[in-house]
């Protein structure tokens, strides 16, 4: 199946810092991406999708001025959590969607990123 | 809006026992139907979807599920479970190819040897 990487693959800063996560597919474009928050023995929640040269668009109750979403090309996106507090701490997963034939399509996962903000 | 449940959050099963992690939706349309499996601190992994078709879906690992249109179900089924079989897994609905996918909160299926 196709790869998508994300960097890093874990992080940790101080409160007030802003990190970015990197999403990448590796062989294949992608022209949707998805950023999901997992907590701890929770589900993925879909934070926010991301269509390339476009503004991402944010699910209910998500920060868009928090978590910045940018999908420069068809193979990155990016997520930048602004100002990070404790609260943020969480594992941050990407996906990215290949449609083929214009009906099947599935959703690749990157490996996750584990926020940390002490 | 579609949702999904899973009624078991953990399941304890014995190493070449079977098993099934059940899955019930909620839509009123049609929809296609996912299993994921993640391991520790890692993103996850397609097992099995359906699409459209055969009701009986056949995945990776021995795994496969069918889908059940009259109980709304998808349970995901392994006649014989292995160690490395000890993971979580989150079963997932979408109405489309250019619908969000909507994630069940998982079971965690532990294996004892």
């Amino acid at each position: 199946g196709a790869v998508v990487s994300q960097h890093p693959s874990w992080v940790i800063c101080k409160s007030g810092t802003s990190v970015k996560i990197e999403c990448r597919s590796l062989d294949f474009q992608a022209t949707t991406m998805f950023w999901y928050r997992q907590f701890p023995k929770q589900s993925l929640m879909l934070m926010a999708t991301s269509n390339e040269g476009s503004k991402a668009t944010y699910e209910q109750g998500v920060e868009k001025d928090k978590f910045l979403i940018n999908h420069a090309s068809l193979t990155l996106s990016t997520l930048t959590v602004t100002s990070a507090h404790p609260e943020d701490s969480s594992f941050y997963i990407c996906s990215a969607r290949v449609v083929a034939g214009g009906i099947i399509y599935e959703q690749f996962f990157g490996p996750g990123t584990r926020l940390t903000v002490l | 809006a579609q949702s999904v449940t899973q009624l078991d959050s953990q399941v304890p099963v014995f190493e070449e026992a079977p098993v099934e992690l059940r899955c019930n939706y909620s839509s009123s349309v049609s929809v296609y139907l996912f299993w994921y499996v993640q391991y520790p601190n890692q993103g996850l992994q397609l097992l099995l979807k359906y699409l459209s078709g055969s009701t009986l879906v056949k995945g990776i690992n021995g795994f496969e599920a069918e889908f059940n249109k009259s109980q709304t179900s998808f349970h995901l089924r392994k006649p014989s479970v292995h160690i490395s079989d000890t993971a979580e897994y989150f079963c997932a609905v979408s109405l489309g190819g250019y619908q969000k996918v909507t994630f069940g909160i998982g079971t965690k299926l532990q294996v004892i040897p």
